[in-house]
């Protein structure tokens, strides 16, 4: 199976910030890797898409990079609306994976 | 717009059985690959099942298989879980969800049904 390591797992940034997550697989995946956002109580919500591909309706503050092993979600300029739990997840291969996710607080 | 409704969540006594269902709208469901994906409380994300468009294929998690069964009816647009041998480890957010390897993502999500395994 294929693991997938985010870093870090907590993360406390402020308004205005720029933001990057991390995400290591334990083997090469080419570019099969999405982001996700969950907020508390809520379903999560694809962001980012093979890779680096913004999903329609997503501000383009997101963005994704990355390929094979190591990706990396960034936020360009933090939001209140942004503070949430991120995973990242590889679609390459079954059984499918997530990351540990990511939660994001405000400092 | 499009819709996913799960339905069928609840307690029930480890050992025990459940059948989850979601109701799809607003796109192709036919064409679509569909998922399972559950979360514990307080946890993180775990991929259930996967089911090919046409319901001929279902791939599963290690924890669940030979339990827990997928099929789906694109006549009506509904996708189901049958659960069986439940254990409280099992206990979850059950979301359903639209997509895979094809799409190259998970979407769209339902709105997640809770499946509670207690005595």
């Amino acid at each position: 199976d294929i693991q997938l390591t985010q870093s870090p797992s907590f993360l406390s940034a402020s308004v205005g910030d720029r933001v990057t997550i991390t995400c290591r697989a334990s083997q090469g995946i080419s570019s099969s890797l999405a982001w996700y956002q969950q907020k508390p109580g809520k379903a999560p919500k694809v962001l980012i898409y093979a890779a680096s591909t913004l999903q329609s309706g997503v501000p383009s503050r997101f963005s994704g990079s990355g390929s094979g092993t190591e990706f990396t979600l960034t936020v360009s300029s933090l939001q209140p609306e942004d503070f949430a739990t991120y995973y990242c997840q590889q679609v390459n291969s079954y059984p499918l994976t997530f990351g540990g996710g990511t939660k994001v607080e405000i400092k | 717009d499009v819709q996913l409704l799960e339905s069928g969540g609840g307690l029930v006594q480890p050992g025990g059985s459940l059948r989850l269902s979601c109701a799809a709208s607003g796109f192709t469901f036919s064409d679509s690959s569909m998922q399972w994906v559950r979360q514990a409380p307080g946890k993180g994300l775990e991929w259930v099942s996967a089911i090919t468009s046409s319901g001929d294929r279902t791939s599963y998690a290690a924890s669940v298989k030979g339990r827990f069964t997928s099929s789906r009816d694109n006549s009506k647009n509904t996708l189901n879980l049958q659960m069986n041998s439940l254990r409280v480890e099992d206990t979850a957010v059950y979301y359903c969800v639209g997509g895979g390897v094809t799409a190259r993502k998970f979407d769209p999500w339902g709105q997640g049904t809770l499946v509670t395994v207690s005595s």
